[in-house]
């Protein structure tokens, strides 16, 4: 298996754009996590899946941020509009949802919004 | 809220020393788990430990549990200039299955 792929790796925009991050989990996993990650807050948990269902975005920080897991092979995380502070790291992170099992990571995508 | 706090925030020491991280948590858990994350790439998991053990190794990887305290360590053996990175640890906040991060422990090691 190729890993937890993140697309894309970086992404440049402007204040008010819309941005859409995208996940692919490994197969077989059905817990699907998303951070975010600065130096100000450390590795903020946003939101997280089980079998495709939202079980808990109380991390999602604001309504215009908003993440979705129409299918196991794939999660999006879409901020509506962009604004500057959302610059960070995110990661999403994938894993077999029993307890005591781990949690395998993307290489993140680094969004920057000027 | 972050669930784990790692002490120190940052750690520096000497090729071939030995390296400790600590952790602290809040609420009870089931398990505890330990990553690392090189500059600019994603975690990597090193090991967890479950609630009802009280030390674990793996390699030059040593990690103590606490769970009376709340709180973890994880020792390094014999430090590499490989192992700087930040060094995170992670619970599953009560057996939530919801994974929960502390802010990481920055650890150089000086050739």
């Amino acid at each position: 298996d190729a890993g937890v792929i993140q697309s894309p790796r970086h992404e440049v925009t402007e204040m008010g754009q819309e941005v859409t991050l995208r996940c692919k989990p490994i197969s077989g996993h059905n817990s699907l996590f998303w951070y975010r990650q600065t130096m100000m807050r450390g590795l903020e948990l946003l939101i997280y899946f089980n079998n495709n269902v939202p079980i808990d975005d109380s991390g999602m920080p604001e309504d215009r941020f908003s993440a979705k897991m129409p299918n196991a092979s794939f999660s999006t995380l879409k901020i509506q509009p962009s604004e500057p502070r959302d610059s960070a790291v995110y990661f999403c992170a994938s894993s077999l949802s029993r307890t005591g099992t781990e949690a395998f990571f993307g290489q993140g995508t680094r969004l920057t919004v000027v | 809220s972050q669930q784990g706090e790692e002490d120190p925030q940052a750690l520096s020491i000497q090729e071939g020393e030995n390296a400790t991280m600590n952790c602290s948590y809040k609420t009870s858990i089931n398990n505890l788990q330990w990553y690392r994350q090189n500059s600019g790439r994603g975690l990597v998991h090193l090991i967890l430990i479950r609630s009802n053990e009280r030390e674990k190794h793996s390699g030059r990887l040593r990690v103590t549990l606490d769970t009376s305290k709340k709180s973890s360590s994880l020792l390094i053996t014999a430090s590499r200039a490989a192992d700087t990175a930040s060094y995170f640890c992670a619970t599953d906040a009560g057996g939530a299955q919801k994974l929960v991060f502390g802010q990481g422990t920055r650890l150089t090691i000086n050739p």
